[in-house]
């Protein structure tokens, strides 16, 4: 079946270490995105890729990086540097906007990160 | 500030009854996605609404598009507990892939 996983879905960490989340898919998307989720405040975009070896900032990039070596994956780094981490990170990837096709993102199930 | 604002925030509904969740914006919509959300999962896609006065429909569950283009509708019928999560419109900003979206409508199905 085609779809998204995202790994760990529940990861713990000490305040001052990086921490790298996994999101792979198989659906042959060009596009990839990261979201933050917070209660009340629907998503935020942290990063986007539209191609392999390409990634633009979203509204909230900083304290986090990203790479897409791989069309399958993207993978999302919080560092030490992101004052807030503690969320639920949401991972989706997309077609390319093209005449005849859909392009609505599809998304993994989450990992919540809890930094203490 | 937000750009898409979802009305109601929550909403606390009799099993069989209808609903509606309200998605608007000020400016105009080029692409109107809703999503439904179980708490502590990811998003599944349910509907997307492109040209103004557009409506589909999907089981119980019927989005609209208004002909302005600013404001979308979900409604259900004959709501169920399955019907119970967290309901997300999400929108084109129309020069690239991203998205924005609204904060939610979380829906509690009353047996």
């Amino acid at each position: 079946d085609g779809g998204i996983t995202q790994s760990p879905k529940y990861l713990f960490r000490k305040e001052g270490q990086n921490v790298t989340l996994s999101c792979e898919q198989n659906l042959n998307h060009d596009a990839m995105y990261w979201y933050r989720q917070d209660p009340g405040q629907g998503l935020r975009l942290i990063y986007y890729s539209q191609i392999v070896n390409d990634f633009q900032k979203g509204d909230i990039a900083e304290g986090y990086s990203v790479s897409r070596e791989k069309k399958e994956s993207f993978p999302l780094t919080v560092t030490s540097a992101q004052k807030n981490p503690t969320a639920f990170y949401l991972c989706a990837s997309s077609s390319p906007r093209s005449a005849g096709l859909s392009y609505e993102q599809y998304f993994g199930p989450g990992t919540r990160l809890t930094v203490t | 500030s937000q750009e898409l604002e979802q009305s109601p925030q929550s909403l606390i509904v009799q099993e069989g009854k209808n609903l509606t969740i309200n998605c608007t914006s000020s400016k105009t919509l080029y692409g109107l996605y809703w999503y439904k959300q179980k708490y502590g999962e990811g998003l599944i896609f349910l509907m997307m609404l492109q040209k103004g006065g557009e409506e589909k429909s999907h089981e119980k569950i019927t989005a609209k598009l208004d002909e302005k283009k600013q404001q979308s509708s979900l409604h259900i019928t004959a709501s169920q507990p399955s019907h119970a999560g967290i309901y997300l419109c999400g929108a084109d900003r129309g020069s690239n892939y991203q998205l924005i979206w609204g904060a939610g409508t979380k829906l509690i199905i009353k047996p």
